[in-house]
């Protein structure tokens, strides 16, 4: 069983705080995407990771997947309550199907 | 920008009952996809379609359900006899045509189903 454990699982700070997501796995994944998904909505696309060691941003989140490609994590600089949300892991190994991790919950205090 | 439909948003019947869940995927994509997720819980594989047929499948996925390509834009999950366990959000998927694990699965709103 291919599992992605997530953390933390909450994760409530102040605005204008940094903050970091961990997505971790004893598997290897061809590729792993971050999704944020709203209450009753579809996941929707952050990023997809592909090589090890790969960085990519997107205004002020960072997304680096492990050179093992075994883990990846999700860093918010300076954290605005708009960022409030659920964001999710998926990683890819054989065929197209996606594992997804638990979620975290973020919370943004203004 | 592209995006993944799926109609009705919301379905309630009776345990038993047949339901037929819709989606239009990503016009040029050709890898489609189902999950559920059940409230308060992971999002979970389906099964992944491909090429006019079942690519894999979890064992989630029994002889209940069952997926279509009935045209060239729709994808159906079919459920034959819905089970109280089987109320959850179901959310189709699509990615593109290279066929690689690297592609990326665009997602659909979700259909809450509710068996009573």
């Amino acid at each position: 069983t291919q599992l992605l454990e997530q953390s933390p699982q909450f994760l409530s700070i102040q605005e204008g705080e940094n903050l970091t997501v961990y997505c971790n796995s004893s598997s290897v994944f061809s590729s792993l995407q971050w999704y944020r998904q709203e209450p009753g909505e579809g996941p929707v696309l952050l990023v997809t990771v592909v090589t090890g060691g790969e960085v990519k941003k997107l205004k002020r989140l960072t997304f680096q997947f492990g050179d093992a490609r075994k883990d990846s994590s999700l860093h918010i600089t300076a954290a605005q309550p708009g960022d409030t949300g659920l964001y999710l892991c998926a990683g890819a190994r054989w065929g197209n199907k996606l594992v997804f991790g638990a979620g975290t919950i973020l919370r943004v205090k203004s | 920008e592209p995006e993944v439909t799926q109609t009705p948003s919301h379905q309630v019947t009776q345990m038993g009952q047949e339901v037929i869940l819709r989606c239009v995927p990503i016009s040029n994509h050709l890898y489609f996809y189902w999950y559920r997720q059940i409230l308060g819980q992971k999002v979970e594989f389906l099964v992944s379609f491909y090429n006019n047929e079942i690519s894999e499948k979890s064992e989630i996925f029994d002889d209940q359900f069952s997926v279509e390509r009935p045209d060239g834009s729709n994808f159906t999950l079919k459920i034959r006899s819905t089970k109280l366990e089987d109320s959850a959000m179901y959310f189709c998927a699509s990615s593109g045509d290279s066929g690689a694990s690297t592609d990326t699965q665009y997602f659909g709103p979700g259909t809450r189903l509710t068996v009573l």
